[in-house]
């Protein structure tokens, strides 16, 4: 079955210490999107790639940097977890490129951050 | 500002009909989605209006006015796997997808 898989499922890292999210696809969609969902709060988008192009949003803070080496994997590289970085970290892909295509999203990463 | 609301938090019965609203304000308008998520998951595709009126799948309808800025989930005969947060979202007139932050169902036996 084409989907979006994440890994890992659940990531515990150190104030500080760099970690690296990842998402692939087997949808071959053009569009990868990164969001941060914390509990009960709607998913912020942090950025977006359209093929190689990459669109960060404008309030994502440095510390997040994202990389998609090719079609089907995109990484979220978080340079130095804070204990505000804990959250649900979504992976989307949609087939177009504008957002009235479906998103289709992974099952998301949780974070915990010690 | 752009804007979604939508309900908290809703509680309805097993077997009943509820009905969850939302109304948006943006800048422009190119669709309206509706996503299922379950506590710890990734939100789930349910429905999309582009168009006034009344989309049915199944057990689970979407509603949508343009005029009014409005928009509403229908789920009947409701089931406990039901339970779940139900997100809005909008897309703008730059093609931006305006989350909603969910309302949560709980349903009671």
């Amino acid at each position: 079955d084409a989907m979006v898989i994440q890994n890992p499922r659940y990531q515990v890292t150190q104030f500080g210490k760099p970690v690296t999210l990842s998402c692939s696809q087997t949808l071959n969609h053009n569009v990868m999107y990164w969001y941060q969902q914390k509990s009960s709060q709607a998913p912020k988008l942090l950025f977006h790639y359209y093929d190689k192009d990459f669109n960060n949003e404008a309030d994502t803070p440095d510390n997040f940097q994202s990389r998609r080496p090719n079609t089907s994997f995109c990484f979220l590289d978080i340079r130095s977890p804070g204990l505000g970085d804990a959250a649900m970290y979504l992976c989307a892909t949609s087939g177009g490129g504008g957002s009235t295509d479906t998103q289709y999203f992974g099952p998301g990463t949780r974070l915990t951050v010690l | 500002g752009q804007n979604i609301d939508q309900p908290t938090e809703m509680t309805a019965t097993e077997g009943a009909i509820v009905q969850i609203n939302c109304t948006y304000q943006t800048s422009g308008f190119n669709g309206l989605f509706w996503y299922q998520q379950h506590a710890g998951e990734a939100p789930t595709f349910l429905s999309y209006n582009v168009l006034d009126g009344l989309e049915e799948k199944g057990r689970f309808s979407s509603f949508l006015s343009r005029s009014k800025g409005y928009s509403y989930l229908l789920l009947k005969e409701l089931q406990m796997k039901d339970s779940a947060s139900y997100l809005c979202a909008v897309t703008d007139s730059n093609y931006q997808l305006i989350w909603g932050a969910g309302t949560k169902l709980i349903i009671k036996p």
